[in-house]
């Protein structure tokens, strides 16, 4: 067990909806990555934040967005749902964000119909 | 082309073996390597850290690095069934920026 919860595990949603995908980091670790796994994209890299502020950002559509709060979790919003939205997204944490490992929750299953 | 290339698979291999994955990269920029294992519907695990070229060992799995070269490996001794899983490479500059490959599937044959 990574410590790193996802919640939820699951999600089926339809085209044009909005969803939250929630993230609670390990214990002591400041930053948290928001990952995006397709099975023809590989794991892609979304966006971070490091205590509460936005760190780094990777290949994030407008569509999506992102925040950590106060007590270090976070959420990724994701809204005017596509098909091509459905995918596994990922939560990781890491001490600093500066080169530390990461720690992978088991991820959150998207399917948009 | 992608920073960061790694052999695709899938990989099948008997029990005992020694298995090789591979990843290369473009950028020099990248110091920091990673390898992480990730089995189906879950997360992915880190396995081997480090940051200089040469061998770091964890019981069956060595992680070699070739800095000239741009080239890195993860070695696994004595494979098991319980090994198979999808391997993923990830590479990081100093500031941060993070780079995974697309990973390798290896299956281990009982």
């Amino acid at each position: 067990d990574s410590g790193v919860t996802q919640t939820p595990k699951h999600l089926i949603t339809a085209t044009g909806q909005r969803v939250t995908l929630r993230c609670s980091p390990r214990s002591g670790d400041l930053s948290v990555y928001w990952y995006q796994q397709s099975l023809d994209q590989g794991l892609q890299f979304l966006i971070q934040y490091y205590n509460g502020e936005e760190r780094a950002k990777g290949n994030i559509l407008e569509r999506f967005s992102a925040q950590q709060f106060p007590d270090l979790h976070s959420e990724l919003n994701l809204s005017s749902l596509e098909l091509g939205d459905s995918a596994l997204y990922f939560c990781a944490s890491s001490v600093t964000g500066q080169n530390s490992p990461l720690h992978f929750g088991n991820g959150t299953r998207l399917t948009v119909t | 082309q992608k920073e960061v290339e790694q052999d695709p698979g899938p990989l099948s291999v008997p029990e005992g073996a020694i298995v090789s994955l591979n990843c290369t990269y473009s950028n020099s920029a990248f110091q920091y390597f990673m390898w992480y294992r990730q089995y189906s519907r879950k997360g992915p695990e880190l396995l081997m850290y480090t940051y200089s070229s040469g061998n770091k060992e964890d019981g069956r799995f060595t992680a070699q690095v070739d800095k000239s070269s741009k080239y890195i490996s993860l070695f696994i001794r004595d494979s098991q069934p319980s090994d198979s899983a999808t391997y993923l490479c990830a590479l990081y500059t100093n500031a941060g920026k993070s780079t995974f490959g697309d990973g390798t599937t290896l299956t281990v044959k009982p």
